[in-house]
Formats: C-alpha cells, sequence, structure tokens
C-alpha cells in the first residue's frame, strides 16, 4: 500500500511570490489533514478535509493560506503571497473514514520543505 | 502557556539503557495519547496510541498515561541505535480528530 505523498519536497521562493504544495493521501481515506512545523516549534493544525468538504479549518493562519481537494481525492495547498513566517514543513496526513472506537490513526507524509527568503 | 510540554533534548544514551520520554499537558479534556517516532526528513510514524489513563506495551515500547497529574510517559527498554529519532507526544479530544502536538524530544543512542 502506498504511503502519503507530498510534492515538492523541498521548495525555495522568494517573499511575494506563490508556492502550491500537493498531497496525495492514501486510497481510500476519507480524512486528510495539513499540518505545519515552523523552525523550532512544534507540529501544529491547518485543517481538516473529510472527502471534498472543509471539517475545520481552524488553524489556517491567514487568507493567505488556501486548501482545496476537488474531488475528495489529492489536495493542495497554496501559499500567495509567501511571507518569510511561512517557512518551515508542512506536512499532509489521511486516516480512514469514521472511527469505530479508539483514536483518529493518522498517517504522515513525508513533509514539503519551504523556505521563503 | 502551551498545551502540551515537552523537553526537547537532545537526550543521548549509550545502547541497552532504558530511555524514558514525558510530557505534561494542561488541558483536561485530553482522552487519547499518542507517541510518534520521526526520523530525519521523515513523516511521524505513529508508535502507540493510549486511551485514557493506564499503561500499554508493545515490544520494547511502553505507554504510561497518569491523567491525574497530566502525565504521559514512553519508555523504551534496551534501546538500539535505530531507535535514534525525535519523540512526538501527541493528544486529542473525544470529539476532535484535531492532534495537539509536544515540540519533540531528540534521541540519540550510540553503540
Amino acid at each position: 500500500e502506498a504511503g502519503v505523498t507530498q510534492f515538492p519536497s523541498h521548495s525555495v521562493i522568494e517573499k511575494g511570490q506563490t508556492v502550491t504544495l500537493r498531497c496525495d493521501p492514501i486510497s481510500g481515506h476519507d480524512n486528510l489533514y495539513w499540518y505545519r512545523r515552523v523552525m523550532g516549534k512544534e507540529i501544529k493544525f491547518l485543517l481538516h478535509f473529510v472527502k471534498e468538504s472543509k471539517q475545520d479549518e481552524s488553524g489556517m493562519p491567514n487568507n493567505r493560506f488556501l486548501a482545496e481537494r476537488t474531488g475528495g481525492t489529492y489536495s493542495t495547498l497554496k501559499v500567495q503571497p509567501a511571507e518569510l513566517e511561512d517557512s518551515g514543513v508542512y506536512f499532509c496526513a489521511s486516516s480512514q473514514g469514521q472511527r469505530n472506537s479508539g483514536a483518529n490513526v493518522l498517517t504522515f507524509g513525508a513533509g514539503s520543505r519551504l523556505t521563503v527568503l | 502557556q502551551k498545551e502540551v510540554e515537552q523537553d526537547p533534548g537532545p537526550l543521548s544514551v549509550p545502547e541497552g539503557a532504558i530511555v524514558s520520554l514525558n510530557c505534561t499537558y494542561s488541558n483536561s479534556a485530553f482522552q487519547y495519547f499518542m507517541w510518534y517516532r520521526q526520523y530525519s526528513r521523515k513523516g511521524p510514524e505513529l508508535l502507540m496510541y493510549t486511551y485514557s489513563s493506564g499503561n500499554k506495551e508493545d515490544g520494547r515500547f511502553t505507554a504510561q498515561v497518569d491523567k491525574s497529574s497530566k502525565y504521559i510517559s514512553l519508555f523504551i527498554r534496551d534501546s538500539q541505535p535505530s531507535d535514534s529519532a525525535t519523540y512526538l507526544c501527541a493528544m486529542s479530544s473525544y470529539n476532535t480528530d484535531k492532534l495537539i502536538f509536544g515540540t519533540g524530544t531528540r534521541l540519540q543512542v550510540f553503540p
């Protein structure tokens, strides 16, 4: 079974430019999450899709960030225009549908490292 | 104050040592407690999770949760160089899928 795939693995852009990160979840996983780790800080939640719908976007920093999941398969996270403080590692994770009981077990991708100069 | 506190380390131990990793938290609504392992340039990988209080053992790994003290631990017995990684605690409430992470503890096991 293929895991969660993220692209690109590393992106270096200048302040003011646009970057689009892509995540391909595990096939059949309805839940897709974006998390971000800024240097020296903890991994923080950005948003959660259930299929193509945004379930929770309370962690999105501001309106420069736009996440989409058309068709409920892969997802993109666009940052426009990028600022210096957006630098960090963006993780995508996915999980199956409704959990019967127990924790929501997430499988994470390797992350997309974004460097804004 | 952060919801989850975790000593970033680094923690350096000899092969075969028992390792103790810990997190404290402030939100009494947390019900699920997870430990993730992250190797360099990789994503976090779930090691273990525990619901509410108690212990859970899986091979060389034991997770403990003390909700009265708001304190969780991960013990690694007979540590191996391959255990060298960053260990992240994460927690969530019953009615949400959002994980709250600690900053992670970097562990190095030397031969």
